[in-house]
């Protein structure tokens, strides 16, 4: 069955980074683009880009655009999104979500998340 | 980019009653539209997709429909555990927004 198992929960000061994974399995790793979502405590769901696991290519949402960093690793089946410059407005529970088909822009399958935390 | 809005923000109902929500996009995104639905401390839960096409699994009660800049999710009798937030998002062009959320409560 497909899994997405994600890295723990961090806490970094602001103005430092963080770089976080998503382990996949039960699929074809190459075959379904990943999805980074974020949700800060108590707000809605914000769409942060999207990674293509074949070929590596990337899009980000324009305001993470300068910030965010979105990789893989084909040999563990593991996708990263490294955040930069962070902020405390940047504190929030971090998913990372595949397609229900290669492609899409749905999310269908999540990974159970991880909290990041921004504080001095 | 294309925005989404959602309304209501919030309402509240009783077991059994009919809800409907409404998602609208700034500009035409033919079907490509879907539903979430996110109870606390819990990933989201795809429930819609494709405006209209329910994910297997999901109980009929819910229903979508919509094209163009107007959608809806329906739920046809709700259920002690249908409390929670939905939140619709467009996957026609990058960025896939999602909506701000409709929360049900008691």
């Amino acid at each position: 069955q497909v899994q997405l198992v994600q890295s723990g929960a961090e806490v970094k000061k602001p103005g430092a980074s963080v770089k976080l994974s998503c382990k996949a399995s039960g699929y074809t790793f190459t075959n379904y683009y990943m999805h980074w979502v974020r949700q800060a405590p108590g707000q809605g769901l914000e769409w942060m880009g999207i990674i293509n696991p074949s070929g590596g290519s990337t899009t980000y949402a324009q305001k993470l655009q300068d910030r965010v960093t979105m990789t893989r690793d084909t040999s563990t089946n593991t996708v990263y999104m490294e955040l930069s410059s962070l902020r405390s407005e940047d504190t929030a529970v971090y998913y990372c979500a595949r397609a229900k088909n290669g492609g899409g822009g749905d999310c269908y399958y999540w990974g159970q998340g991880t909290l990041v935390t921004v504080s001095s | 980019d294309i925005q989404m809005t959602q309304s209501p923000s919030s309402l509240s109902a009783s077991v059994g009653d009919r809800v409907t929500i409404t998602c609208r996009a700034s500009q035409s995104i033919t079907t490509y539209l879907n539903w979430y639905q996110q109870k606390p401390g819990k990933a989201p839960n795809l429930l819609i997709y494709a405006a209209s096409s329910l994910q297997s699994g999901v109980s009929s009660r819910f229903s979508g429909s919509g094209s163009g800049t107007d959608f809806t999710l329906t739920i046809s009798s709700l259920q002690p555990e249908d409390f929670a937030t939905y939140y619709c998002q467009h996957s026609y062009s990058t960025p896939f927004t999602f909506g701000p959320g409709t929360k049900v409560d008691i």
